[in-house]
């Protein structure tokens, strides 16, 4: 049974401080989600990756395969960026294993 | 294009009444997801969907808890004699190529409340 552990559970920065959101996971996979859940509830989702490394403005994920880690990464952090981030596995059948999230509060 | 679009946003029901939430996924989705989160917990995964087919449910309860997505029309989750424990946000996603190969788009959630 795959485990999806993220850390840390909790993450309170300044505004203008790189944050680094760290997700590991005990079984290989065929892809993992990053995904940002707002204060209201929603879900959006910010990358899938299956190996290296992506980036979307001030976003940075990273995969390791070998070490089952994944890490993602905001550069000069906004507190529009305050929000839960949540790490999720899939293999190759339908299910995705979801990670416990980390909420993240960024101040001014 | 509109987005993954969910119904009710919020649904209030007495214990042993019905729920029914209603999904629609983007337009070109065939892929269609559902996930509780209970308050306070993470993401739980529940039912995969293609067209008329329940490819996974693993994460759905055996009993009173079902799902559907027709040739035509949303897929409907559709919980039947609500308790106090079904209580909780249920989102769907939808994906072109399934969440290995594809990103997911998720709905804005439908938030049962049960009395």
């Amino acid at each position: 049974k795959n485990e999806v552990e993220q850390s840390p559970q909790n993450l309170t920065a300044q505004e203008g401080e790189f944050i680094t959101i760290n997700c590991s996971y005990s079984v290989g996979i065929s892809a993992l989600h990053w995904l940002q859940q707002h204060p209201g509830g929603g879900i959006v989702s910010l990358f899938m990756l299956s190996s290296g490394k992506k980036k979307h403005g001030r976003l940075i994920a990273t995969i390791n395969i070998q070490e089952k880690h994944s890490s993602l990464h905001i550069t000069a952090s906004h507190p529009r960026d305050s929000a839960v981030y949540i790490c999720a596995t899939g293999g190759s059948q339908g299910n995705l294993i979801f990670g416990k999230g980390t909420k993240l509060s960024v101040k001014p | 294009n509109a987005g993954v679009m969910q119904n009710p946003r919020h649904l209030v029901r007495r214990r042993g009444q019905e729920a029914r939430l209603r999904c629609s996924p983007m337009k070109g989705h065939s892929h269609v997801y559902w996930y509780r989160q209970l308050p306070e917990e993470g993401l739980k995964f529940m039912v995969y969907l293609q067209k008329e087919n329940i490819i996974d449910e693993s994460g759905m309860p055996k009993e009173r808890f079902s799902a559907e997505f027709p040739k035509e029309g949303p897929s409907i989750l559709r919980i039947q004699q609500v308790v106090r424990g079904d209580s909780a946000a249920y989102f769907c996603a939808s994906s072109p190529l399934g969440h290995s190969t594809g990103e997911l788009f998720f709905g804005e959630g439908s938030r049962l409340t049960v009395l």
